[in-house]
């Protein structure tokens, strides 16, 4: 693994089921970030990880949950989708020590909620 | 409230010059960035300012002007390969990053 790993690419999903989007990174980085990105609309953060076994609320974290449990691998779960969280998920990580916090991004993971 | 301005679209011509500009409101403020965007594709990261001033990268340059909020993105001999999103993002105090809504760059032959 090089980088950040997202998975799955991409899903569909009934309304109403649990969904776990999972994102691993090998940069040893410290924090880590959930976005979503809808058309028309800046990136929004969702959930972030300063360190491994903390977590924060973002600009629009409600209908998910993050846990840290390593420095490794941040999972964002949904615990009963919904229609309007269709969107593009992205997951990101920055070495925030230097103070530059420049976030590098996984690929992605496109959810569609029916 | 926190805010970052940019433009939604803009045309340019291959081999030609383009400046993406953006401006931004942020509560504190610990430097601006620049990430490059292709369709379906992840953001990547182009630039980071933090002093005042014009920062050269290739046929990249970012300039930051913190009195005035305002951040420029200018690339020069565009190829087409240029076309992209350019995702323009603030700092603030408590090192979150602001994101704007992003520039569509469509280059023309």
């Amino acid at each position: 693994i090089a980088g950040i790993t997202q998975a799955p690419t991409s899903q569909i999903l009934a309304a109403g089921r649990r969904m776990t989007l999972r994102c691993t990174q090998d940069m040893r980085h410290n924090a880590m970030y959930w976005y979503r990105q809808d058309l028309g609309l800046g990136l929004r953060l969702i959930h972030y990880s300063n360190t491994a076994g903390t977590t924060g609320k973002g600009e629009v974290p409600d209908g998910y949950s993050v846990s840290r449990a390593n420095t490794d691998d941040f999972p964002l779960t949904l615990a009963s989708a919904v229609p309007s969280q269709t969107s593009v998920y992205f997951c990101a990580s920055a070495e925030t020590s230097g103070r530059t916090d420049t976030q590098y991004f996984g690929p992605g993971t496109r959810l569609t909620v029916l | 409230g926190q805010n970052i301005d940019q433009p939604t679209e803009m045309t340019a011509t291959e081999g030609a010059i383009v400046q993406i500009n953006c401006t931004y409101q942020t509560s504190g403020f610990n430097g601006l960035f620049w990430y490059q965007q292709h369709a379906g594709e992840a953001p990547t990261f182009l630039s980071y300012n933090v002093l005042d001033g014009l920062e050269e990268k290739g046929r990249f340059s970012s300039f930051l002007s913190r009195s005035k909020g305002y951040s420029y993105l200018l690339l020069k001999e565009l190829q087409m390969k240029d076309s992209a999103s350019y995702l323009c993002a603030a700092l603030d105090s408590n090192y979150q990053l602001i994101w704007g809504a992003g520039t569509k760059l469509i280059i023309k032959p």
